[in-house]
């Protein structure tokens, strides 16, 4: 399996312009996690999905934040507008139902400039 | 919010040398977990104690769990230079959903 795959792996935007991030799964895991990683708050976990649907989204930072899973292999996150303040790692994450480990993505860099 | 806290911030020793990391929680437990995290990667699961078990081992890696005072600590023996990366505990409660880590412990191990 080639384990949970994020795009891209950096992206560069101006304020005020909209961002998707987006990720794979493993195949046949029944969970998936969005998380920001910062400086200063290390990761927060953003909101989770069971069977594609959203369980927990109080992580959720604003409105111009929000999540979608259409189906078991694809989930995105798009910020709209984007600010400076957004500027971190996103990193998603899934795991299987009986078992508690995470497997994470290798993250988005996301700078706003 | 963060539900785990590391201790200390930043760890640098000696290759061969052990180091130990702590954690500490704020609310009741399923289980916790133990991550490493090398520069500009994902996290990677190292191991797992529930909250029903004191200690646990993997390879060179010990963990030890006090739910009593909501600590818990990773040992790593005989340290490598690969061994360099942050390390982070993660606690689950109830429903092993949310899952929220502490902010890390940065340990440099040197040649």
């Amino acid at each position: 399996d080639a384990g949970v795959i994020q795009s891209p792996r950096h992206e560069v935007t101006e304020m005020g312009q909209e961002v998707t991030l987006r990720c794979k799964p493993i195949s046949g895991h029944d969970y998936l996690f969005w998380y920001r990683q910062t400086m200063m708050r290390g990761l927060e976990l953003l909101i989770y999905f069971n069977n594609n649907v959203p369980i927990d989204d109080s992580g959720m930072p604003e409105d111009r934040f929000s999540a979608k899973m259409p189906n078991a292999s694809f989930s995105t996150l798009k910020i709209q507008p984007s600010e400076p303040r957004d500027s971190a790692v996103y990193f998603c994450a899934s795991r299987s139902r009986v078992r508690e480990k995470l497997f994470f993505g290798s993250g988005t860099q996301l700078s706003v400039l | 919010s963060q539900q785990g806290e590391e201790d200390p911030q930043a760890l640098s020793i000696q290759e061969g040398e052990n180091a130990t990391m702590n954690c500490s929680y704020k609310t009741s437990i399923n289980n916790l977990q133990w991550y490493r995290q090398n520069s500009g990667r994902g996290l990677v699961h190292l191991i797992l104690i529930r909250s029903n078990e004191r200690e646990k081992h993997s390879g060179r890696l010990r963990v030890t769990l006090d739910t009593s005072k909501k600590s818990s600590s990773l040992l790593i023996t005989a340290s490598r230079a690969a061994d360099t990366a942050s390390y982070f505990c993660a606690t689950a409660r109830y429903n092993n959903n949310d899952m929220r880590f502490g902010a890390g412990t940065r340990l440099t191990v040197k040649p």
